[in-house]
């Protein structure tokens, strides 16, 4: 079975401060998509940034961006210049093949001013 | 529209009360999922919709009921429930079934008493 780690349950850092999110995911699988998403207090999930595993080039959204290392199965998420509005529960989720997403069990990330 | 929308916001229902909540999105997109989230806690997969027709189930309790009147409209059916089914309902959609990122409703805040 799929399963997704995320080691850091809590982080806070200052704004404008660089964070890095990591996430480590298990499968036997070549071809699956790799995704971060969002959840603000407000609650709505949001996706911020997704990964194709057959492509080798990280992917990038503005100040977010990843750093995918499939041979390690790795999928670290890089907030780069932190904003208040950053502060939120982080997932990180694998998708292999048909319709299940599998979550890992989040990062909850403050930023203070 | 890309978005997905949840009625309603809020709901406070007995353990006899019959309720439905209900999930709709103008995307074209032909798979749903509903979700439980608990406080903290990554969502929980409850039932997935491919082309209107329920694909999977993960063993969810009789008295959670899902439907899928047409390809923009999900429903959960809620009756006997119980306190600790409290939690937050989220709906999702994709564009289809296989290695797609999913987009989440708000979600509806269910309180059982």
């Amino acid at each position: 079975a799929q399963t997704v780690t995320q080691s850091q349950p809590e982080m806070s850092v200052q704004e404008a401060e660089t964070v890095t999110l990591s996430c480590t995911y298990d499968t036997s699988e070549n071809n699956y998509y790799l995704f971060w998403y969002k959840q603000p207090p407000s609650r709505q999930m949001i996706l911020v940034i997704r990964q194709e595993a057959y492509k080798q080039q990280n992917a990038t959204e503005n100040r977010f961006s990843v750093n995918f290392q499939k041979a390690a199965k790795s999928f670290s998420l890089k907030i780069s210049d932190s904003q208040l509005g950053d502060t939120a529960m982080y997932f990180c989720a694998f998708i292999e093949g048909a319709q299940k997403l599998v979550f890992g069990q989040g990062t909850r990330l403050t930023i203070n001013p | 529209d890309t978005e997905v929308t949840q009625t309603p916001k809020h709901l406070v229902m007995g353990m006899t009360n019959k309720k439905s909540l209900k999930c709709e999105q103008h995307m074209g997109h032909r798979a749903m999922y509903w979700y439980k989230q608990k406080a903290k806690k990554p969502p929980e997969l409850m039932f997935v919709y491919s082309y209107e027709k329920l694909s999977i189930n993960e063993s969810v309790p009789s008295r959670f009921s899902p439907e899928c009147p047409n390809s923009s409209l999900l429903n959960l059916h809620l009756h006997a429930l119980q306190p600790e089914d409290s939690a937050l309902y989220l709906c999702a959609s994709s564009p289809g079934t296989y290695n797609n990122e999913q987009f989440f409703g708000p979600g509806t805040r269910l309180t059982v008493l």
